[in-house]
């Protein structure tokens, strides 16, 4: 059982491209969630998606967007990449998103953006 | 607005025992979590608590006081390969978890 996998581990981009990350997990978890983690801030949460065939937007989700077509895949997309997206990206997912839900996370994507 | 504050970095000795505090101020309260992680690799589950009290997991134990909006994190017996970072995060009222920046802990042998 793989988890969740995420795909590319990294890479490098320049401003102005259109990117898309993937993310797949296979414990047909119903809620996924998409966070970026940059040196000295914490986790912040970009989309999120409670079930297949919803999403929603968390803190940061300017200049991304996500879709949820099954259960498994929940690809992230920046439209027109920007210096400021520069950062690691992690998906996650969880059973559902009662209170003692836990999230479980994919190995991330570092992405930087020239 | 919402805060998870925890200290940026603590230096603890192979073998000892560390205290890595957490306090928060959420819009609704729906459990706290704490998880680890390495340098360069995702952040894994250890903990959750959402009552008051001390949750004991081998050399890891976390305690609550909701009404202070304070947890703790011990690690116990430490190991080398218990450096790491370690991340708060509480579950607000719309149940999406605040993250704390994490504490990296540095042993020293």
């Amino acid at each position: 059982i793989a988890g969740i996998t995420q795909a590319p581990t990294s890479q490098i981009l320049a401003a102005g491209r259109r990117m898309t990350l993937r993310c797949t997990q296979d414990m047909r978890h119903n809620a996924m969630y998409w966070y970026r983690q940059d040196l000295g801030l914490g986790l912040r949460l970009i989309h999120y998606s409670n079930t297949a065939g919803t999403t929603g937007k968390g803190e940061v989700p300017d200049g991304y967007s996500v879709s949820r077509a099954n259960t498994d895949d929940f690809p992230l997309t920046l439209a027109s990449a920007v210096p400021s997206q520069t950062s690691v990206y992690f998906c996650a997912s969880s059973d559902s998103v009662g209170s003692t839900d836990t999230q479980y996370f994919g190995p991330g994507t570092r992405l930087t953006v020239l | 607005g919402q805060n998870i504050d925890q200290p940026t970095e603590m230096t603890a000795t192979e073998g000892a025992i560390v205290q890595i505090n957490c306090t928060y101020q959420t819009s609704g309260f729906n459990g706290l979590f704490w998880y680890q992680q390495h340098a360069g690799e995702a952040p894994t589950f250890l903990s959750y608590n959402v009552l008051d009290g001390l949750e004991e997991k081998g050399r890891f134990s976390s305690f609550l006081s909701r009404s202070k909006g304070y947890s703790y994190l011990l690690l116990k017996e430490l190991q080398m390969k218990d450096s790491a970072s370690y991340l708060c995060a509480v579950k607000d009222s719309n149940y999406q978890l605040i993250w704390g920046a994490g504490t990296k802990l540095i042993i020293k042998p």
